[in-house]
């Protein structure tokens, strides 16, 4: 069984470019959680898609944007990049939610320069 | 404020010694997860916890979940350097979105 799949898995932006990231969950899954992982700040829930719909969403500027086809695949965009959305983007896929079990891709790094 | 609590943030000792890191909350959980990951990598779930004071074994580690639900610890024992990594710990409170810990980045030394 496929793992989930995150593209590209490193990236060079632009101060004031956006960009798109891309998540394939694993099979079966219909829920994709973003994350933004930095030293300082650990672990940062974005949002969740459960079924193409957004469930949950953290609190982030709406910079920052989602959403999931009905394949159950997920797309995170960024506008306007700014220095400090340098991170790795993670995304974690799971049966029904938020409150079982995730499985995690490996990410996309975003440096912004 | 930091639902979930790790202690210590960072961890460095020589293989063959034991270890214990532990994650604290004041809220309850309905279940609690537990995760590795190395540099470069995603989070890779280790073990779920359910039960107020169950205890689970992966091998030389140990997790358990506290008896009110609030916390859990991870033990290892016989600590090898392929154990190095950062460990996450997570909170599952019904249809809410986990809740992670700041982690524990542990190093084994050779």
């Amino acid at each position: 069984k496929a793992g989930v799949t995150q593209t590209p898995r490193y990236l060079i932006k632009t101060r004031g470019q956006q960009v798109t990231l891309s998540c394939s969950p694993i099979s079966g899954h219909r829920s994709v959680s973003w994350y933004q992982q930095t030293p300082g700040q650990g672990l940062q829930f974005l949002f969740e898609y459960f079924s193409e719909t957004q469930r949950n969403k953290g609190n982030f500027p709406g910079r920052f944007s989602g959403r999931q086809f009905s394949n159950s695949r997920s797309e995170m965009n960024v506008s306007t990049l700014e220095l400090g959305d340098s991170a790795l983007y993670l995304c974690a896929s799971s049966v029904q939610g938020q409150n079982t079990e995730a499985f995690f891709g490996q990410g996309t790094r975003l440096t912004v320069v | 404020t930091q639902l979930l609590e790790q202690s210590p943030q960072f961890l460095s000792i020589q293989e063959g010694e034991n270890l214990t890191v532990y994650c604290n909350s004041s809220s309850v959980f309905s279940s609690l997860q537990w995760y590795r990951q190395e540099p470069g990598e995603g989070p890779v779930l280790l073990v779920t916890v359910v039960t107020g004071g169950e205890v689970k074994k992966l091998k030389r580690l140990t997790f358990q979940f506290g008896d009110a639900r609030k916390d859990s610890s991870l033990h290892i024992t016989a600590a090898q350097p392929g154990d190095t990594g950062l460990y996450l710990c997570a909170g599952a409170r019904g249809a809410q979105k986990l809740v992670f810990g700041q982690g524990t980045r542990l190093t084994i030394n050779p």
